[in-house]
This record gives structure tokens, C-alpha cells and sequence, in this order.
């Protein structure tokens, strides 16, 4: 059993179309990272969200931590086929154990 | 860059083989950690370390086996391959703040 659920599993959209990952757990984080991930590589860190509620915009990517700390949104507007990738969503719990999402496979179309 | 390496990239070995995959940190960083990544389960940790010698047990162990004898090396064992070991293997280490990973490139093993 997945200790986070990521939805939805593929997503193929159109340049230019907003998007929305969820990051879904019944489980308290004290914090959470979504990642993106190129095939043949290892993730890259985008961002870290550790207070509940937080709010993180990277260029066009809006993160966001749930007021309980159990679960978080990547939203991306105007996607780009730049954007295409696996994002991977990951929780820490004590600080030191991570739990991964199982992962939304991004693909945008030119 | 993170300064992790990881070898070796890709390894076939036959089932019942011992293998050890090999992960190198350039960054002194405490913590480190092995994961596996397969279709449809994201990344499962497999073991991880917070210091020289100190490693403890993560979701998926059993079969694995860790040391750490330097500050800069984490080698992740497999006494004796499986079929259901055939993965992507990934080492990290964590960052400053312990609540941020890096990633090193990967090790894809096949065991047949």
C-alpha cells in the first residue's frame, strides 16, 4: 500500500493548458518535495513545501501544502513540452525517511 | 550537481549471484539512502544511513544488505540475486536541511 496517492497516474495535454498533480495522504509530513524526473535520470528536487498551508510558485509551477500537512497540489499553467516528465511527490517523516508518491507521467504536446 | 555517482550503471547477473552496487558522495552529507524504482510504485526505499556504520531498515529490505565504512561510500548488497530484484536502483544523499534529496544517476540491474 502506497503511503501517498498521487493522481492521476498519465496526463497528456496540449501546450499552452493549465494543469493540476495531487499529492493525497491519510499520513501528517513534516514536510513534502515534489521532484521531476527525465527518463534514464535520477529525480531533481523542485521544490520543498514545509508549513501547513505553505504556498511556493517556481516561474509557472504553483506548490502547495494542505493546511494538515498530509497532503499537496503542483499546479502548472501553460504548460510547455519542456514540461514533460514524471513527477514524483515524497514525504518526510522524522526527518529522515522519505515516502515516495507513485508518480504522474506528464506529456505535453507541441 | 550533487556530486553522487553510482556504480556500476548497468549490471546483468544470473539469479543466485551476489552483486553489490556501489554510491559515492562528493558533499560529506550524513544521510544517505538506497531506493528502488519500479512501474507503478513510485520509489521504495530499501535501506538508509546517518553516519559511519549507522544504517537502519526502510520499507523494502528484505533480501538487501548495507555498509558504510566511510563518510563519502554507501554499498548496497544483494547476498544472492532474485528475479524480483530486476529494478532501477537510486542512491541519494539528503541536503542540509535533511528534508531535501538528491539523486544520483542510477544503476539498472538486471537479474536473470
Amino acid at each position: 500500500t502506497q503511503l501517498l496517492e498521487q493522481s492521476p497516474q498519465f496526463l497528456s495535454i496540449q501546450e499552452g493548458e493549465n494543469l493540476t498533480v495531487y499529492c493525497n495522504s491519510s499520513s501528517v509530513f513534516s514536510s513534502l518535495q515534489w521532484y521531476r524526473q527525465e527518463p534514464g535520470e535520477g529525480p531533481v528536487l523542485l521544490v520543498t513545501v514545509v508549513t501547513g498551508g505553505e504556498v511556493k510558485k517556481l516561474k509557472r509551477l504553483t506548490f502547495q501544502f494542505g493546511d494538515a500537512r498530509k497532503d499537496s497540489s503542483l499546479h502548472i499553467t501553460a504548460a510547455q513540452p519542456g514540461d514533460t516528465g514524471l513527477y514524483l511527490c515524497a514525504g518526510a517523516q522524522n526527518f529522515n525517511k522519505f515516502y515516495f508518491g507513485s508518480g504522474t507521467k506528464l506529456n505535453v504536446k507541441p | 550537481d550533487a556530486g553522487i555517482t553510482q556504480s556500476p550503471r548497468h549490471k546483468v547477473t544470473e539469479t543466485g549471484t551476489p552483486v553489490t552496487l556501489r554510491c559515492h558522495q562528493t558533499e560529506n552529507h550524513r544521510y544517505m539512502y538506497w531506493y528502488r524504482q519500479d512501474p507503478g510504485h513510485g520509489l521504495r526505499l530499501i535501506h538508509y544511513s546517518y553516519g559511519v556504520k549507522d544504517t537502519d531498515k526502510g520499507e523494502v529490505s528484505d533480501g538487501y544488505s548495507v555498509s558504510r565504512s566511510k563518510t563519502e561510500d554507501f554499498l548496497l548488497t544483494l547476498e544472492s540475486a532474485t528475479s524480483s530484484q530486476t529494478s532501477v536502483y537510486f542512491c541519494a544523499i539528503a541536503g542540509r536541511q535533511h528534508y531535501e534529496q538528491y539523486f544520483g544517476p542510477g544503476t539498472r540491474l538486471t537479474v536473470t
